[in-house]
Order: structure tokens, then C-alpha cells, then sequence
């Protein structure tokens, strides 16, 4: 079952910040970020384990509710450099594999 | 990091044809992964491709169609078999090798015509 992303697109200007969620109705076991720009493969952002931990890459950080069995990807003072389609992918506990399932995909424009 | 290539990064070929896409990692990794992007669609999984034994295949997808290769724990091929247009998408291979962290390969453009 697929996760959900919200939102599906959004238009941010240069320095803004801006929140990609990602829900799913079956328990995770990790939660992978992604960006992957037009026409290239998906670029590894980070990855949270269950235990509600968050994490940073400079700045995009996110974290990881497992209660709420969702995740959530901060991107502050965007650059130009972070447009893209952003991609959750879940690996569900008790999978047996580290198959990743992704979302839809959150479609970033930032603008100066 | 790990290092995967993968090859052709793109064809056009023609309907009813076949293609293999090769996908080679620098290191020893149990299970490699073949995943499909449509236009503007997100990464659907294909199948696993487990050295040793025969590809479990995702639902909608079938070994006739899609048959996968896994000769040794660092090579994979995917065959896209009697193309159609419909099967024009990004492929990509990926592999977990530290359990955590997938890695993907450039992708392959196919274009059917």
C-alpha cells in the first residue's frame, strides 16, 4: 500500500521554508527520503529509523513519528538548488526485504 | 560510497522488440531491486532479483514479460520483452548493500515507438 505525500506540488520563493509529509496506514520500519530532478535518478536524502528520531542535511532535516506512523521533511531557507520532485519511500516492518514503496511524489519549485 | 552502473542510459526501440538493461555493483549485495518509472509517475517496484534462486515478482508484473537475470552478487539484468509503447519508462536498479540505505543506479530511458 502506497504511502500518502502531501502536498502534491508547491512554489516556494528563495529563503522560504516549507513542510513534505508522508503517511502510511501499515507500521514502518524506515522511512527514505529522495529528490530526483527531471530526467535523472532519484538522489538519496536521508533515512529514518522507527524511534522518532530526526535527522539534518544541511538544511533539510526530518523526522519520524512513529506513532503516527508518518514522516516529515523540512526544507529551510530553500535555494534555487532544491527544486525538484521529492519521493518518501517506506520499508514496512516485518517486510523481510528492504524493498522501498514510494509515494506519488511532492513536485518543489522554488523561484528567485 | 557504493558505486552501481547501469546501462544503456537510454534507447529508442521499436514495439515488439526486446531490450536488456545491465546493472553492475562495485561490492557483494544480497538482493538488488528493478523498479519502473512511468512519465510523471512515481517508482514502482518490478521485482527483487536474488542471487541463487529465480526474481519474486510484484503484483501486475510477470517473469515472461520482465525476465531478470542475477548471475553472481554483483551483476543483474532486466529484460523488457515485446515492447509496446506502454512500456516506455525510466528503469532503475537499486541495491541496500548496509541493510538501510538503497542505492540507485543512472536509470534507462526507454522509448518505445
Amino acid at each position: 500500500q502506497q504511502p500518502v505525500q502531501s502536498p502534491q506540488a508547491v512554489i516556494l520563493r528563495e529563503g522560504e521554508d516549507a513542510v513534505i509529509n508522508c503517511s502510511s496506514s501499515k507500521a514502518l520500519y524506515s522511512v527514505h527520503w529522495y529528490r530526483q530532478k527531471h530526467g535523472e535518478a532519484p538522489v538519496f536524502l536521508m533515512i529514518l529509523l522507527k524511534g522518532g528520531e530526526q535527522k539534518g542535511h544541511e538544511k533539510i532535516s526530518a523526522s519520524f513519528n512513529e506513532k503516527k506512523q508518518q514522516s516529515s521533511l523540512y526544507l529551510t531557507a530553500s535555494q534555487l538548488s532544491y527544486s525538484g520532485t521529492y519521493f518518501c519511500g517506506t520499508v514496512y516492518s516485518g517486510a523481510g526485504s528492504y524493498q522501498l514503496t514510494f509515494g506519488k511524489g511532492t513536485k518543489l519549485s522554488v523561484i528567485p | 560510497s557504493a558505486v552501481i552502473s547501469q546501462k544503456p542510459s537510454r534507447d529508442i526501440c521499436q514495439r515488439g522488440t526486446s531490450l536488456t538493461i545491465q546493472c553492475q555493483v562495485d561490492s557483494q549485495v544480497t538482493m538488488m531491486f528493478w523498479y519502473r518509472q512511468q512519465p510523471g509517475q512515481s517508482l514502482t517496484l518490478i521485482a527483487t532479483a536474488n542471487q541463487g534462486s529465480e526474481a519474486t515478482y510484484e503484483s501486475g508484473f510477470v517473469i515472461d514479460k520482465f525476465p531478470i537475470s542475477r548471475p553472481n552478487l554483483t551483476f543483474s539484468t532486466l529484460t523488457v520483452s515485446n515492447m509496446s509503447p506502454e512500456d516506455s519508462s525510466i528503469y532503475l536498479c537499486s541495491f541496500v548493500p548496509l541493510g538501510q540505505e538503497t542505492f540507485f543506479g543512472q536509470g534507462t530511458r526507454l522509448t518505445v515507438v
